[in-house]
């Protein structure tokens, strides 16, 4: 069956960085691409933005440019958040949801989120 | 991108049927797609491509469009209902919007 199983919460001070990772399995990793979905404590989802798994390239949501990076390693079935300099504001869940865009599912498969605590 | 616009939140009774609505202008020409979250927990889709329902969710559970506005429609609603629920749409640059979320509540 399809999971995508994220690493565990974090607490990290101001100006650190932390990598998230999202590993995916039950099915062809590079057919379907992995989405990145911000909630901050008692807020709403927010899109960050996707990364297409057969060629690596990222794509940014406008507000998620410059600290933010998507990266991938394929031979792991695995996808990766990394935020550097973190402020407070970045506070929050971190989701990632597998694109079913192809099938016409949306974001068909979710992580279990992973909480990233900013605080000094 | 372009905003999505669900009401904050709604009770209904058990048994009775809830209909949350979404809002936006790209609806006419874009899928909305559902979510359910409960609290601790990852989203859920319940709906997608306006209307139809993934495997395993139940059929009380339907969506349909009308011009600007999607509906969520939640007939026979039971306790385990209770949720956020957000509805979900793309525009034609490829970016995804997520309304703001509407907190059902089963009195």
């Amino acid at each position: 069956q399809v999971q995508l199983v994220q690493s565990g919460s974090e607490l990290k001070k101001p100006g650190a960085s932390v990598k998230v990772s999202c590993k995916a399995s039950g099915y062809t990793f590079t057919n379907y691409g992995i989405n990145w979905v911000r909630q901050a404590p008692g807020q709403g989802l927010e899109w960050m933005g996707w990364i297409d798994t057969s060629t690596g390239n990222p794509t940014y949501d406008q507000g998620f440019t410059g600290r933010f990076d998507f990266s991938l390693d394929t031979s792991v079935n695995t996808a990766y958040l990394q935020i550097t300099n973190l402020k407070a504001e970045d506070t929050a869940t971190y989701y990632c949801a597998r694109d079913g865009t192809p099938a016409g599912t949306s974001f068909d498969y979710w992580g279990q989120g992973t909480l990233v605590t900013v605080s000094s | 991108s372009y905003e999505l616009t669900q009401p904050p939140s709604m009770s209904v009774s058990p048994g009775q049927t809830a209909r949350i609505t979404c809002s936006g202008d790209a609806l006419p020409k874009q899928y909305a797609y559902w979510y359910q979250q409960k609290p601790g927990q990852a989203p859920v889709l319940v709906i997608y491509k306006d209307s139809e329902r993934p495997s395993g969710i139940p059929e009380r559970f339907s969506g349909s469009s009308s011009g600007t506005i999607v509906t969520l429609t939640i007939s026979g609603v039971q306790a385990e209902d209770e949720a956020d629920y957000y509805c979900q749409s793309g525009d034609s640059s490829g970016t995804w919007v997520f309304g703001g979320g509407t907190k059902l509540t089963v009195l």
